[in-house]
């Protein structure tokens, strides 16, 4: 079975500074991976994806990703956070197969001005 | 924008009720999920769906129900509600073709059984 951890539950910031949030999985099979976005009181969104091939992957609103096989880590990182990007993010992972997501604890992120 | 909703958005309700969350999608979408998710905590999975007629539970055992009998409809029941059930009820879907298509997720629901 698939595990994921998020090793910091909460990360502060200040406006305009980098942020790199950190995600660490364990399988015994190759898996994709995935970042999702949760504002309050909404749903999840996602922000990228990693299936397969360039080991940094690009997503929405500024954010990027890089997929580290040796090191089973999938960090989020964006260069210059916005207010905007205070949220709560959960990193997930799913088996090549079947589609069900486990998802780490989610770290909450908090842009200051 | 993803095409899924959830009703109500917010539920306060008395122990011992019965309550059925509704959760619907536009998408055509043959995979269906409920997850649970608590304050500070990460998503579980409680209910599973691949198709009309399909329903699994999922990795975190719940006292709900489930139903699929129309592709667009996955309504999740809880039979006689509890303060434990209080949590927010997340609903997702995706297409089929294995892990790589994402899941999109609706608004929410948050229950407190009082």
């Amino acid at each position: 079975a698939q595990s994921v951890t998020q090793l910091d539950s909460q990360v502060p910031v200040f406006e305009e500074a980098p942020v790199e949030l950190r995600c660490n999985y364990s399988s015994s099979v190759s898996v994709y991976l995935f970042w999702y976005v949760q504002y309050p009181n909404q749903g999840l969104q996602l922000l990228l994806k990693y299936l397969s091939g360039s080991t940094l992957v690009k997503g929405i609103n500024g954010f990027e990703a890089e997929f580290n096989k040796s090191q089973t880590s999938f960090h989020l990182r964006k260069p210059s956070v916005h207010i905007s990007d205070t949220a709560e993010y959960f990193c997930a992972v799913t088996l090549t197969s079947y589609g069900k997501l486990t998802f780490g604890q989610g770290t909450i992120l908090t842009v200051h001005p | 924008e993803a095409d899924i909703y959830q009703t109500p958005r917010y539920l306060v309700i008395g122990t011992g009720k019965k309550i059925t969350l509704e959760c619907s999608q536009t998408m055509g979408h043959d995979k269906m999920y409920w997850y649970q998710q608590d304050p500070g905590m990460e998503l579980h999975l409680i209910h599973y769906s691949y198709g009309v007629n399909s329903t699994e539970k999922g990795d975190l055992s719940s006292e709900s129900t489930v139903s699929r009998i129309r592709t667009e409809h996955f309504p999740l029941t809880l039979e006689s509600a509890r303060p434990s059930h209080t949590s927010q009820y997340l609903c997702a879907s995706s297409e089929s073709g294995g892990g790589r298509n994402e899941q999109y997720f609706g608004p929410g629901t948050r229950l407190t059984v009082t």
